[in-house]
């Protein structure tokens, strides 16, 4: 009864460097998000898939893609990364009307150096 | 003007006391309206939704939307210690949330 899952759960990289955050959920949910925290700005949106096979962007994309591998499987890339991106990722999933996320996981602390 | 904004706090109340926590947003439009708790390190948790205007109650908790006016707020009857957290607003178009209002119960 894991939930959302997502690896790792801490990483240091550095300026310019590339990297795959993993997620996984098995509720069977469609769809599937990538957030970023940051202190004082709240949830940011970075990519949605509402269903296996689809993305769409969020608020704040740039400098990342996204894969649904899977209807389980959701990965966000850093291609090269950036200090402006250390932040709190996290996955969520859900099946609610409305499309807010109804589960997340523990979350990716990722700091660039 | 900020999509969805929440007052930051820190909101202090007694234990055993009414916590009220505000949500105002800037969207017409908006058709679903979501309270999460999260505390200190942790991811969020989803504690309620509401889609209609009025009252819905879950246990200790209410939501109360107003369309016309464009807020929602989550009242916590009874307040713990334990609801101590930072509780986030979000609504509709997908993925706008508020910045979040710190929540501190005092036994």
């Amino acid at each position: 009864n894991a939930g959302v899952t997502q690896t790792p759960k801490f990483q240091v990289l550095k300026t310019g460097q590339s990297m795959t955050l993993q997620c996984a959920q098995d509720m069977n949910h469609n769809s599937m998000y990538w957030y970023r925290q940051d202190p004082g700005m709240g949830l940011r949106l970075i990519y949605y898939s509402a269903s296996e096979g689809t993305t769409d962007k969020g608020e704040v994309p740039n400098g990342y893609n996204v894969s649904r591998l899977n209807k389980r499987e959701f990965s966000l890339r850093l291609e090269s990364a950036a200090p402006s991106q250390t932040s709190v990722y996290f996955c969520a999933s859900s099946e609610l009307r409305g499309g807010q996320p109804q589960h997340f996981g523990d979350g990716t602390r990722l700091s660039i150096l | 003007q900020k999509e969805v904004e929440q007052n930051s706090g820190p909101l202090s109340v007694p234990e055993g006391a009414i916590a009220s926590l505000n949500c105002t947003y800037s969207d017409r439009g908006s058709q679903s309206f979501f309270w999460y708790r999260q505390y200190s390190g942790k991811s969020p948790e989803l504690i309620m939704f509401i889609y209609s205007n009025g009252d819905k109650e879950d246990g200790r908790f209410t939501a109360q939307l107003n369309k016309a006016s464009q807020y929602v707020s989550l009242l916590i009857r009874d307040s713990q210690p334990s609801d101590s957290a930072t509780y986030l607003c979000a609504v509709t178009p997908l993925g706008r949330f508020g910045a979040g209002t710190r929540l501190t119960v005092k036994p």
